[in-house]
């Protein structure tokens, strides 16, 4: 199975941006897949938020902002979520996800405080 | 609307085996073309995927589980069910069932269960 890497942490002041990234292993494409990312706040359940394809090809779960957006890197083979306009309730574990051939895989999360 | 609650025990015992339950309610496990998994994630660590099946019984697993994993749906009580045996104190983890959807996302939780493997 693949290995998604993500930054362990990342950091931004409210009314920031936020670009977590999740890169993908070489041998897999990032363009091949569709990248979903989720939000987990301590003591809860993971919380779906989007996946991005490509720009024709993208899907925000019901109820989450549009400040929350996906995209790629196809130089880096690496997803990326944005996050608009942080707010501190944005204070989370984000964790990326691919599915390629009947498997799912996770990126290991990045923890992204709003400072 | 859709909710998933896991139950089971909260305590194994090394070399033993693992089962929980997953109770579907708002809707049916047989509704198409959802699957449905587990996921789970021990203290501090992040998610790993156990396994998905579709009420037609075709199961998935993680490759690094997959001798040492098994997953099974029960129509007629709506639930589905996960058992994981000879689990050591690696497998201690919140384990959480979820709802996936055509395009491949689990976009439906339950809450979870913790699980600790301990003598």
């Amino acid at each position: 199975q693949p290995v998604l890497t993500q930054p362990p942490s990342s950091s931004a002041s409210p009314g920031e941006s936020a670009r977590l990234t999740c890169t993908l292993p070489s041998d897999f494409n990032v363009e091949n897949y569709n990248i979903y990312w989720y939000q987990q706040k301590p003591g809860s359940p993971p919380r779906y938020l989007l996946f991005y394809f490509s720009d024709s090809d993208k899907g925000q779960e019901i109820g989450v902002p549009s400040r929350f957006s996906g995209s790629k890197d196809a130089s880096a083979n690496a997803g990326i979520l944005l996050i608009s306009g942080l707010q501190s309730e944005d204070e989370a574990e984000y964790y990326c996800m691919i599915w390629p051939n009947n498997t799912w895989v996770f990126g290991g999360g990045t923890k992204l405080t709003v400072l | 609307q859709l909710q998933l609650h896991e139950s089971g025990p909260g305590r194994v015992r090394p070399s033993e085996t693992l089962s929980l339950t997953c109770t579907v309610s708002g809707g049916s496990i047989r509704s198409s073309p959802y699957y449905w998994g587990w996921i789970r994630q021990p203290p501090g660590k992040g998610l790993e995927w156990i396994g998905s099946l579709y009420y037609t019984g075709a199961t998935y697993y993680n490759p690094s589980l997959k001798n040492r994993v098994a997953m099974s749906v029960d129509t007629s009580n709506n639930q589905f069910s996960l058992k994981l045996p000879s689990v050591t104190a690696a497998s201690t983890a919140v384990y959480y069932c979820a709802r996936g959807d055509i395009l491949g996302a689990f976009n439906i939780w339950g809450l979870g269960t913790m699980v600790t493997v301990s003598s």
